[in-house]
């Protein structure tokens, strides 16, 4: 099956620096969403994408799909202590069984 | 705001033993799905359930595994004789679209 890998695996920065996680193909991805996991927490989804270059916003969060659509990046602008957890990319396979990438865990310093 | 909920939130159970993991799915939602997170790894999906029966599962849903609906609200997850790699936090999840809503989880404990 298609496999999407998801870097860095790990990324630590200070609070109000940006952070960045990417997602790549190595095929052509009919659309992929993403997905937060905080600490201890359950899968809360963020957002879907499906056109060739979409890019979309939710205020310091900015999602990209890439124009061949094999790869997706999420960015936060200015983090803060709440965007701390795990940040997964997630293909749709067949109706609607979701595969997760490994994903990112993001750790702040206040 | 709707919400799935999952109980128990914590299960430990000896090897050989079954168990039901359950779950209210939001009410109007039509999919229904079970997945599973090993400490520390990605989430891993199980099986999903639509209009009273399974429409797709992975190879970790074994014949020891099943699902059932027993009535309009809840959705279970049955493992007749769980192993040590059973080990794990299970998630179900529901949707009627794209958007798939996790609940809480129940952390299953093998000894």
């Amino acid at each position: 099956g298609q496999q999407v890998m998801q870097i860095p695996q790990y990324q630590h920065v200070q609070e109000g620096e940006d952070f960045t996680t990417y997602c790549n193909s190595s095929t052509t991805l009919s659309n992929i969403q993403w997905y937060k996991q905080r600490p201890g927490g359950h899968p809360v989804f963020l957002i879907q994408l499906v056109k060739s270059g979409e890019v979309k916003k939710q205020k310091r969060l900015t999602f990209q799909f890439g124009e061949a659509k094999k790869n997706s990046s999420l960015h936060i602008t200015a983090t803060q202590t709440t965007d701390v957890g795990t940040y997964f990319c997630v293909r749709i396979q067949g109706a609607q069984k979701l595969v997760f990438g490994q994903g990112t865990r993001l750790t702040i310093n206040p | 705001e709707p919400e799935v909920t999952q109980t128990p939130s914590h299960q430990v159970t000896q090897m050989g033993q079954e168990v039901i993991l359950r779950c209210v799915p939001i009410s109007n939602h039509l999919y229904f799905y079970w997945y599973r997170q090993i400490l520390g790894q990605k989430v891993e999906f199980l099986v999903s359930f639509y209009n009273n029966e399974i429409s797709e599962k992975s190879e970790i849903f074994d014949d020891q595994f099943s699902v059932e609906r027993p009535d309009g609200s809840n959705f279970t997850l049955k493992i007749r004789s769980t192993k040590l790699e059973d080990s794990a936090m299970y998630f179900c999840a529901s949707s009627e679209a794209n958007e798939q809503f996790f609940g809480p989880g129940t952390r299953l404990t093998v000894l």
